[in-house]
């Protein structure tokens, strides 16, 4: 059993769409990540949260950390087919451990 | 710019043979990492690295070997490949300090068929 459980696996919108990732755990982290990981190519951070209820924005992208640090959302606003890709979430308790991922795919 | 470089990228083997993946980072990193991808499994981490000279085990070791003699490089060996280690292998690496905030650097993968 994954620490970190992401939903959904897979996502499959349209251009101009909103989307929402989940990253869900029973456990405490100090710290979550999400990456982004393209075909062919390794992850790539796109943000880190620490506080709890901790809100970041990155252009469309918006993440949030829940107020008890066992979960965090993602939500992509008027997705584009730019961000289509696997997202990942990572959280640190005493080590790193990824959640299985989301596939997103941005149909034009 | 070549931050984290794996080599091979790709590679089939059969049963039994014996391999090497080769990972390099030119950002003076101290930790390296190992991990697998698997459908719907996520990364796991395989061995990591605190520096030059140690290795130390992660969630799914067995079967695989590691080494780091330099600071820059990081290999990993299967001695007797099976096919249940078909995956595709990341290497990553990041600055020391605390893990909370740090930011993993990956290659671009190495992607391995075990027959």
């Amino acid at each position: 059993t994954q620490l970190l459980e992401q939903s959904p696996q897979f996502l499959s919108i349209q251009e101009g769409e909103n989307l929402t990732v989940y990253c869900n755990s029973s456990s405490v982290f100090s710290s979550l990540q999400w990456y982004r990981q393209e075909p062919g190519e390794g992850p790539v951070l796109l943000v880190t949260v620490v506080t709890g209820g901790e809100v970041k924005k990155l252009k469309r992208l918006t993440f949030q950390f829940g107020d008890a640090r066992k979960d965090s959302s993602l939500h992509i606003t008027a997705a584009q087919p730019g961000d289509t890709g696997l997202y990942l979430c990572a959280g640190v308790r005493y080590k790193l451990s990824f959640g299985a991922g989301t596939t997103v795919t941005v149909r034009a | 710019n070549a931050g984290v470089t794996q080599t091979p990228k790709f590679r089939v083997l059969k049963t039994g043979q014996s391999m090497t993946l080769l990972c390099a980072q030119d950002m003076n990193h101290e930790y390296m990492y190992w991990y697998r991808q698997d459908p719907g499994m996520g990364l796991r981490l395989i061995h990591y690295s605190v520096g030059e000279g140690t290795t130390a085990k992660g969630e799914v070791p067995d079967g695989y070997n590691v080494s780091r003699l330099k600071k820059q490089n990081f290999l990993l060996g299967l001695e007797s490949a099976a096919p249940s280690q078909t995956s595709v292998y990341f290497c990553a690496s990041r600055q020391t300090g605390a893990p909370d905030t740090g930011e993993l650097f990956f290659g671009e993968g190495s992607r391995l068929t075990v027959l």
